[in-house]
Protein backbone atom coordinates (compact mmCIF):
# COMPACT_ATOMS: atom_id res chain seq x y z
CA UNK A 1 0.00 0.00 0.00
CA UNK A 2 1.48 3.31 -0.66
CA UNK A 3 2.33 5.37 1.87
CA UNK A 4 3.75 8.99 2.88
CA UNK A 5 7.53 9.06 3.78
CA UNK A 6 9.09 11.63 5.98
CA UNK A 7 13.05 12.59 6.88
CA UNK A 8 14.44 12.60 9.19
CA UNK A 9 12.74 10.54 11.58
CA UNK A 10 13.97 12.41 14.38
CA UNK A 11 15.78 15.94 13.89
CA UNK A 12 17.75 18.11 16.66
CA UNK A 13 18.76 21.03 16.55
CA UNK A 14 19.97 24.04 18.24
CA UNK A 15 17.64 26.72 19.01
CA UNK A 16 17.54 29.75 16.37
CA UNK A 17 18.59 27.77 13.63
CA UNK A 18 16.46 26.65 10.40
CA UNK A 19 15.35 23.13 9.91
CA UNK A 20 13.70 21.53 7.16
CA UNK A 21 11.46 18.74 7.68
CA UNK A 22 10.77 16.64 4.27
CA UNK A 23 7.68 14.98 3.07
CA UNK A 24 6.85 12.71 0.61
CA UNK A 25 3.35 12.16 -0.20
CA UNK A 26 1.56 9.24 -1.78
CA UNK A 27 2.00 9.99 -5.42
CA UNK A 28 -1.30 10.41 -6.94
CA UNK A 29 -2.38 12.60 -4.34
CA UNK A 30 -3.17 17.00 -4.24
CA UNK A 31 -3.37 17.92 -1.21
CA UNK A 32 -1.17 18.13 1.33
CA UNK A 33 -0.94 18.66 5.24
CA UNK A 34 1.80 19.47 8.07
CA UNK A 35 0.36 18.78 11.47
CA UNK A 36 2.50 19.38 15.19
CA UNK A 37 2.07 16.94 17.97
CA UNK A 38 3.41 17.78 21.50
CA UNK A 39 4.45 14.85 23.18
CA UNK A 40 1.34 13.28 24.86
CA UNK A 41 -1.26 16.48 23.49
CA UNK A 42 -3.25 16.44 20.56
CA UNK A 43 -2.06 16.67 17.07
CA UNK A 44 -2.81 20.60 15.62
CA UNK A 45 -3.32 21.55 12.39
CA UNK A 46 -0.76 24.29 10.49
CA UNK A 47 -1.53 24.01 7.32
CA UNK A 48 -3.15 22.52 3.94
CA UNK A 49 -1.56 23.17 0.72
CA UNK A 50 -3.39 22.56 -2.43
CA UNK A 51 -2.50 23.38 -6.80
CA UNK A 52 1.13 25.04 -5.56
CA UNK A 53 -0.01 27.47 -2.66
CA UNK A 54 -1.35 27.45 0.80
CA UNK A 55 -5.10 26.64 1.03
CA UNK A 56 -5.56 27.03 5.10
CA UNK A 57 -3.13 28.00 8.22
CA UNK A 58 -3.82 28.18 11.81
CA UNK A 59 -3.27 30.09 14.38
CA UNK A 60 0.10 27.97 15.08
CA UNK A 61 1.27 28.65 11.44
CA UNK A 62 3.38 31.87 11.92
CA UNK A 63 5.88 34.35 9.88
CA UNK A 64 8.30 31.52 11.19
CA UNK A 65 6.86 28.85 9.09
CA UNK A 66 6.83 28.14 5.18
CA UNK A 67 5.99 25.35 3.39
CA UNK A 68 7.24 24.53 0.02
CA UNK A 69 6.83 21.95 -2.50
CA UNK A 70 10.20 22.31 -4.62
CA UNK A 71 9.63 19.41 -7.30
CA UNK A 72 6.54 16.77 -8.14
CA UNK A 73 7.51 14.98 -5.31
CA UNK A 74 8.86 16.63 -1.65
CA UNK A 75 6.51 18.64 0.62
CA UNK A 76 8.82 20.77 2.96
CA UNK A 77 8.32 22.85 5.83
CA UNK A 78 10.56 25.13 7.00
CA UNK A 79 11.03 26.85 10.54
CA UNK A 80 13.13 29.81 10.09
CA UNK A 81 14.63 30.69 13.52
CA UNK A 82 13.33 27.51 15.68
CA UNK A 83 12.27 28.01 19.61
CA UNK A 84 12.11 25.73 22.24
CA UNK A 85 8.47 25.38 22.46
CA UNK A 86 9.08 24.19 18.78
CA UNK A 87 10.15 20.44 20.13
CA UNK A 88 6.96 18.20 18.92
CA UNK A 89 6.23 15.50 16.57
CA UNK A 90 5.67 16.68 12.68
CA UNK A 91 3.31 15.14 11.02
CA UNK A 92 2.82 15.47 7.16
CA UNK A 93 -0.38 13.81 5.66
CA UNK A 94 -1.95 13.81 2.16
CA UNK A 95 -5.38 13.56 0.67
CA UNK A 96 -6.33 11.78 -2.99
CA UNK A 97 -7.85 13.44 -5.63
CA UNK A 98 -10.96 13.30 -4.46
CA UNK A 99 -10.74 16.37 -2.17
CA UNK A 100 -9.87 17.68 0.94
CA UNK A 101 -12.53 15.99 2.92
CA UNK A 102 -11.00 12.53 2.05
CA UNK A 103 -9.25 10.50 4.58
CA UNK A 104 -5.53 11.64 5.61
CA UNK A 105 -2.71 9.71 5.47
CA UNK A 106 -0.29 10.46 7.97
CA UNK A 107 3.42 9.94 7.58
CA UNK A 108 5.33 7.90 10.90
CA UNK A 109 6.18 11.67 10.99
CA UNK A 110 9.56 13.74 12.38
CA UNK A 111 10.47 14.04 16.24
CA UNK A 112 12.07 17.54 16.17
CA UNK A 113 13.62 18.13 19.37
CA UNK A 114 15.64 21.65 20.04
CA UNK A 115 18.26 22.26 22.17
CA UNK B 1 -12.44 30.16 16.96
CA UNK B 2 -13.32 26.59 15.91
CA UNK B 3 -12.82 23.89 18.97
CA UNK B 4 -13.28 20.23 18.82
CA UNK B 5 -13.84 18.69 22.84
CA UNK B 6 -13.38 15.25 23.25
CA UNK B 7 -14.36 13.16 26.54
CA UNK B 8 -12.62 11.51 28.77
CA UNK B 9 -9.24 12.15 28.46
CA UNK B 10 -8.81 8.41 29.23
CA UNK B 11 -10.43 5.37 30.03
CA UNK B 12 -9.35 2.40 31.48
CA UNK B 13 -11.13 -0.82 30.65
CA UNK B 14 -11.59 -4.70 31.49
CA UNK B 15 -11.26 -6.67 28.09
CA UNK B 16 -14.75 -7.32 27.20
CA UNK B 17 -15.92 -4.25 28.74
CA UNK B 18 -17.48 -1.66 26.32
CA UNK B 19 -16.00 1.57 25.64
CA UNK B 20 -16.96 5.13 24.12
CA UNK B 21 -15.57 8.64 23.64
CA UNK B 22 -17.34 11.68 22.84
CA UNK B 23 -16.50 14.64 20.14
CA UNK B 24 -18.18 18.26 20.19
CA UNK B 25 -18.02 21.16 18.66
CA UNK B 26 -18.67 24.52 18.94
CA UNK B 27 -19.95 25.43 15.67
CA UNK B 28 -21.37 22.81 12.78
CA UNK B 29 -19.08 20.47 10.91
CA UNK B 30 -18.85 19.82 7.27
CA UNK B 31 -17.96 16.29 8.40
CA UNK B 32 -16.04 14.46 10.83
CA UNK B 33 -12.93 11.80 11.26
CA UNK B 34 -12.06 9.33 13.53
CA UNK B 35 -8.19 8.15 13.86
CA UNK B 36 -6.87 5.72 15.86
CA UNK B 37 -3.13 6.64 17.49
CA UNK B 38 -0.91 3.14 18.69
CA UNK B 39 2.07 4.79 21.05
CA UNK B 40 4.28 5.67 19.35
CA UNK B 41 2.58 5.80 15.43
CA UNK B 42 0.90 8.06 13.59
CA UNK B 43 -2.74 8.85 13.45
CA UNK B 44 -4.88 5.80 10.88
CA UNK B 45 -7.89 6.63 9.57
CA UNK B 46 -10.47 4.91 10.34
CA UNK B 47 -14.05 6.77 9.33
CA UNK B 48 -15.14 9.67 8.40
CA UNK B 49 -19.23 10.79 9.00
CA UNK B 50 -21.17 13.25 6.92
CA UNK B 51 -24.54 13.42 6.45
CA UNK B 52 -26.65 14.79 9.77
CA UNK B 53 -27.26 11.76 11.92
CA UNK B 54 -25.18 9.05 9.98
CA UNK B 55 -24.53 5.85 12.14
CA UNK B 56 -21.66 4.00 10.40
CA UNK B 57 -20.28 -0.19 12.37
CA UNK B 58 -17.09 -1.22 11.91
CA UNK B 59 -17.07 -4.22 13.56
CA UNK B 60 -16.91 -3.91 16.86
CA UNK B 61 -16.86 -0.09 16.40
CA UNK B 62 -20.03 2.24 15.92
CA UNK B 63 -19.72 5.72 14.78
CA UNK B 64 -22.02 8.86 15.33
CA UNK B 65 -22.85 11.81 14.26
CA UNK B 66 -25.67 14.24 15.74
CA UNK B 67 -28.49 15.67 13.34
CA UNK B 68 -26.99 18.85 14.33
CA UNK B 69 -23.56 17.53 12.75
CA UNK B 70 -21.96 19.46 16.29
CA UNK B 71 -20.94 16.32 18.50
CA UNK B 72 -19.97 12.75 17.17
CA UNK B 73 -19.21 9.41 19.30
CA UNK B 74 -17.47 6.63 18.81
CA UNK B 75 -18.36 3.39 20.32
CA UNK B 76 -16.47 -0.28 20.83
CA UNK B 77 -18.28 -3.29 22.13
CA UNK B 78 -16.30 -5.98 24.37
CA UNK B 79 -13.19 -3.98 23.54
CA UNK B 80 -10.01 -6.31 22.96
CA UNK B 81 -6.04 -5.73 23.97
CA UNK B 82 -5.97 -4.41 20.36
CA UNK B 83 -7.69 -1.28 20.86
CA UNK B 84 -5.35 0.14 23.04
CA UNK B 85 -4.92 3.38 22.10
CA UNK B 86 -5.23 6.68 21.75
CA UNK B 87 -8.72 8.10 19.79
CA UNK B 88 -8.87 11.17 18.28
CA UNK B 89 -11.58 12.87 16.34
CA UNK B 90 -11.07 15.35 13.92
CA UNK B 91 -13.49 17.93 13.09
CA UNK B 92 -13.74 19.74 9.62
CA UNK B 93 -14.91 23.27 8.97
CA UNK B 94 -15.93 24.70 5.82
CA UNK B 95 -13.98 20.81 4.06
CA UNK B 96 -10.93 22.44 4.49
CA UNK B 97 -9.81 23.27 7.81
CA UNK B 98 -9.01 20.56 10.51
CA UNK B 99 -9.14 20.61 13.93
CA UNK B 100 -8.53 17.34 16.09
CA UNK B 101 -10.22 16.75 19.61
CA UNK B 102 -7.54 16.19 22.30
CA UNK B 103 -7.79 12.68 22.28
CA UNK B 104 -9.12 9.58 24.50
CA UNK B 105 -6.67 7.47 25.58
CA UNK B 106 -7.80 3.52 25.74
CA UNK B 107 -5.93 0.76 28.05
CA UNK B 108 -7.62 -2.47 27.96
CA UNK B 109 -6.40 -4.79 31.05
CA UNK B 110 -6.31 -8.40 29.80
Amino acid sequence: EPEVTQTPSHQVTQMGQEVILRCVPISNHLYFYWYRQILGQKVEFLVSFYNNEISEKSEIFDDQFSVERPDGSNFTLKIRSTKLEDSAMYFCASTSTGGRNQPQHFGDGTRLSIL
Amino acid sequence: GQQVMQIPQYQHVQEGEDFTTYCNSSTTLSNIQWYKQRPGGHPVFLIQLVKSGEVKKQKRLTFQFGEAKKNSSLHITATQTTDVGTYFCAGIYNFNKFYFGSGTKLNVKP
